[in-house]
């Protein structure tokens, strides 16, 4: 069985400040990870993904992504928040040798204040 | 918009009462995805399919959902016998898969469903 974790359930931080996500994830092959975010009665936008590669992924609006393997971590990170990116955070996992479904955590509310 | 496009936006019933909801994915996405989410919780998987053919439900939540996409295009979820405990956001997610498994989802807006 895969699963995520997502241990805080909100991470408030000031405008201009750097922001840091975390994730932490549970599955038994690769893992292929996301994270989303969503707005107030909005759906969830995708940011960005891992798969392979490159252990910092760089995704929409400026944030970033750093896959750790030996931690099991997905943090998601900013250098500079912005107010606009007060919203709900969430990662997701999925094993990659084969296909199966997408797994969320339940979510990390980022509140940034001016 | 060329995204993914969910009706109605918000529906309200009464117990007992059959729902259907509709997602329309983007246009050349061959997989879609229905999910529920309720309040302080991520998106739960129910379903897919890949053009017509739903490839995984057994995360249906009872015999109660079904879903179908009978033209591999828009996709219906209905619940049949509406409990107050299906009150939730019915969302919808497509994506396109080639011969590639990273296929990204993109969700749409959701459909909030109120039991009374």
């Amino acid at each position: 069985a895969q699963s995520v974790a997502q241990p805080e359930d909100q991470v408030n931080v000031a405008e201009g400040n750097p922001l840091t996500v975390k994730c932490t994830y549970s599955v038994s092959g690769n893992p292929y990870l996301f994270w989303y975010v969503q707005y107030p009665n909005r759906g969830l936008q995708f940011l960005l993904k891992y798969i392979t590669g490159d252990n910092l992924v760089k995704g929409s609006y400026g944030f970033e992504a750093e896959f750790n393997k030996s931690q099991t971590s997905f943090h998601l990170k900013k250098p500079s928040a912005l107010v606009s990116d007060s919203a709900l955070y969430f990662c997701a996992v999925r094993d990659g040798s084969g296909y199966s479904t997408l797994t969320f955590g339940k979510g990390t509310m980022l509140l940034v204040s001016p | 918009d060329t995204g993914v496009s969910q009706n109605p936006r918000h529906k309200i019933t009464k117990r007992g009462q059959n729902v259907t909801f509709r997602c329309d994915p983007i246009s050349e996405h061959n997989r879609l995805y229905w999910y529920r989410q309720t309040l302080g919780q991520g998106p739960e998987f129910l379903t897919y399919f890949q053009n017509e053919a739903q490839l995984e439900k057994s995360r249906l939540l009872s015999d109660r959902f079904s879903a179908e996409r009978p033209k591999g295009s828009f996709s219906t979820l209905e619940i049949q016998r509406t409990e107050q405990g299906d009150s939730a956001m019915y969302l919808c997610a497509s994506s396109f898969s080639g011969t590639s498994s990273t296929d990204t989802q993109y969700f749409g807006p959701g459909t909030r469903l109120t039991v009374l």
